[in-house]
């Protein structure tokens, strides 16, 4: 029934591993995104891709790559992890002029 | 660029009206939208109004848009202790591919 399922929920790890945290979502939306939201709750886009194509990528460093086998999934895999990529990674998606569908979220703490 | 600014904190007792303010740079925005966050979870969408509207009803939510001063109010009548969350306001850009969100504004309802 999940609109826009992200997992983990909960990702721990320490500095220099690679990760990735995965994003599906069942709306038919053509518009994927990926948020960051940093513990003062800002939130700011890192990614946007629409129907598998790259449309955004907001000055996000190279470490961060976004991958989308199909419109219905965008996954993010980040190398060399680093303390300040500590943050709250949100998955969204969109159709048209309606808003963001947003995902659960996924707490990611490098130590 | 897009820049949407928002006030901090808001405190209200239960039963009374909420206000939450934002302003927004971007003169070409399309959408203007209000977004929920509760503690440990995603972004619930509240509601939206199209920029050439200057106000929007929704049960108890009363959304104003002042496009030549670019603010946008949300209204929260009879405010309940579940309302207490993070409100964010946002502007999506006239190419439509991304949302500019604000810092987010902490309502703290009293009973």
């Amino acid at each position: 029934d999940t609109a826009v399922s992200q997992t983990p929920k909960y990702l721990v790890t320490q500095m220099g591993n690679d990760k990735s945290i995965k994003c599906e979502q069942n709306l038919g939306h053509d518009t994927m995104y990926w948020y960051k939201q940093d513990s003062k709750k800002f939130l700011k886009i890192m990614f946007s891709y629409n129907n598998k194509e790259l449309i955004i990528n907001e000055t996000v460093p190279n470490r961060f790559s976004p991958k989308s086998p199909d419109k219905a999934h965008l996954n993010l895999h980040i190398n060399s992890l680093e303390l300040g990529d500590s943050a709250v990674y949100f998955c969204a998606s969109s159709q048209g002029r309606g808003g963001y569908t947003f995902g659960s979220g996924t707490r990611l703490t490098v130590v | 660029g897009e820049d949407v600014e928002q006030s901090l904190f808001l405190s209200v007792r239960e039963g009374d009206s909420s206000v939450i303010n934002c302003t927004y740079t971007d003169s070409s925005s399309t959408y203007l939208y209000w977004y929920k966050q509760e503690p440990g979870a995603g972004l619930q969408l509240l509601t939206y109004i199209f920029s050439n509207m200057d106000m929007k009803q929704d049960q108890r939510l009363t959304v104003l848009l002042n496009k030549k001063d670019k603010h946008l109010s949300l209204r929260i009548a009879d405010t309940q202790t579940g309302d207490s969350a993070i409100y964010f306001c946002a502007e999506r850009d006239a190419a439509g591919n991304k949302l500019t969100f604000g810092g987010g504004t902490r309502v703290l309802v009293k009973p």
